[in-house]
């Protein structure tokens, strides 16, 4: 069955440093969500891919689609406090409704 | 718009007893998926419901079915539970199922 994978699992940055989480299908994707969870809360959208080689951005994030279609990643410039929790990729391949959520990768920020 | 609403928040219940969880999607969506999170094993599919009809169900054992109703309001049930069904079960709806989902709090299930 489909897998999608993240890298890294788990990174611990200062705050004003930079992050990037890597997302891999093992299939090609029709679209492509992120997600980020927040301590002890629900996963909240973020936003949605669907083109080959999109690049969309939300103030300090930036969101990538790959040519291929198979990965996706999401830069934080210069990061805050409030960006800790774990930032999900989800995928799906096809027609399919189905949504295959990545491992996920877990960002601390410290002063 | 009222939110996505699971209840109840938290459950114990002991090995071999069964269980149902509850959500009550966003007014108006009809698709409805759960999801069981471990840190083990991250966010695992169970299954989505559109309209009243299973569209999709993930890897999991018998044990776990689920429903959903005209309202399209959906349960979840998962029979002789096991230690390792201790997990945060998470439902999301969204309009279609094709676009983004809106998650509920979850049902935090602790099996003794």
């Amino acid at each position: 069955g489909q897998q999608v994978m993240q890298i890294p699992q788990y990174q611990h940055v200062q705050e004003g440093e930079d992050f990037t989480t890597y997302c891999n299908s093992s299939t090609t994707l029709s679209n492509i969500q992120w997600y980020k969870q927040r301590p002890g809360g629900h996963p909240v959208f973020l936003i949605q891919l669907v083109k080959s080689g999109e690049v969309k951005k939300q103030k300090r994030l930036t969101f990538q689609f790959g040519e291929a279609k198979k990965n996706s990643s999401l830069h934080i410039t210069a990061t805050q406090t409030t960006d800790v929790g774990t930032y999900f990729c989800a995928g799906r391949s096809g027609t399919a409704s189905k949504l295959t959520f990545g491992t996920g990768t877990r960002l601390q920020v410290t002063l | 718009k009222a939110g996505v609403t699971q209840t109840p928040r938290y459950l114990i219940k002991t090995r071999g007893q069964q269980v149902t969880l509850s959500c009550s999607p966003i007014s108006g969506h009809r698709s409805v998926s759960w999801y069981q999170q471990t840190p083990g094993q991250g966010l695992q599919f169970l299954f989505e419901y559109f309209s009243e009809t299973q569209r999709n169900k993930g890897n999991f054992p018998g044990r776990f079915s689920g429903r959903q109703f005209s309202n399209s309001r959906s349960e979840m049930n998962v029979s002789t539970l096991e230690l390792g069904d201790s997990a945060l079960y998470l439902c999301a709806s969204s309009g279609t199922g094709n676009n983004e989902q809106f998650f509920g709090p979850g049902t935090r299930l602790t099996v003794l």
